[in-house]
């Protein structure tokens, strides 16, 4: 089974804090994906990531930054976090576009910024 | 742009059947997806269809693809409570590296 796992699911940081969350599959999928989750919004695209070093920015990347050092691994960074960023993070992984299609997500990690 | 439109709530009686809709703006799209989302969870794929298809069915899902349209729907036959969730479609961008642009979800609830 495909499993992408990410560290923390449950946050709770200060105004101004530098916050990393930790995203990891385990399937060699080169896309990977962080959306944040808001009631009424649905999901809105932070980043996302096709291949290792590569790096896109979504629809909402003001105030965040990404790093994908290692292929399995996508990390999320809120350089200093502020209380509009409390929200419900996702982290998604697919198979390059030629060889699927079926995108799998993590639970979630729910951050809250105080 | 993308977007990608849901209504927000739809309400049934349990052993009715239950459709969501959805319309998108990218006619580039190449798959697009129906997920599932219940309390405290992540999203959790139910099916997707690929663009030149009308219509798909895996068991008590029928998802319809009206493309001249970009109009696609989701019909659960005999809705159960379990199927109470948060249901989103999403479309994939593939000439954007697989970027997925999702709707704003529509809450199912199914009463008995």
């Amino acid at each position: 089974d495909v499993k992408v796992t990410q560290s923390s699911r449950y946050l709770v940081k200060r105004t101004g804090e530098k916050v990393f969350l930790e995203c990891v599959q385990d399937m060699d999928h080169e896309n990977m994906f962080w959306y944040r989750q808001d009631p009424g919004l649905g999901l809105r695209l932070i980043y996302f990531s096709y291949d290792v070093k590569m790096k896109e920015k979504g629809d909402i990347p003001e105030g965040y930054s990404v790093s994908r050092e290692k292929k399995e691994r996508f990390s999320l960074i809120l350089e200093s976090a502020s209380t509009n960023q409390t929200s419900m993070y996702l982290c998604a992984s697919r198979p390059g576009t030629a060889k699927g299609n079926t995108i799998y997500f993590g639970e979630g990690s729910w951050l809250t910024v105080v | 742009g993308e977007d990608v439109e849901q209504s927000l709530f739809l309400s049934v009686r349990e052993g009715d059947s239950s459709v969501i809709n959805c319309t998108y703006t990218d006619s580039s799209s190449t798959y697009l997806y129906w997920y599932k989302q219940e309390p405290g969870a992540g999203l959790q794929l139910l099916t997707y269809i690929f663009s030149n298809m009308d219509m798909k069915q895996d068991q008590r899902l029928t998802v319809l693809l009206n493309k001249k349209d970009k109009h696609l729907s989701l019909r659960i036959a005999d809705t159960q409570t379990g199927d109470s969730a948060i249901y989103f479609c999403a479309e994939s961008i593939d000439n954007q590296g697989g970027k997925l642009i999702f709707g704003q979800g529509t809450e199912l609830s199914v009463k008995p």
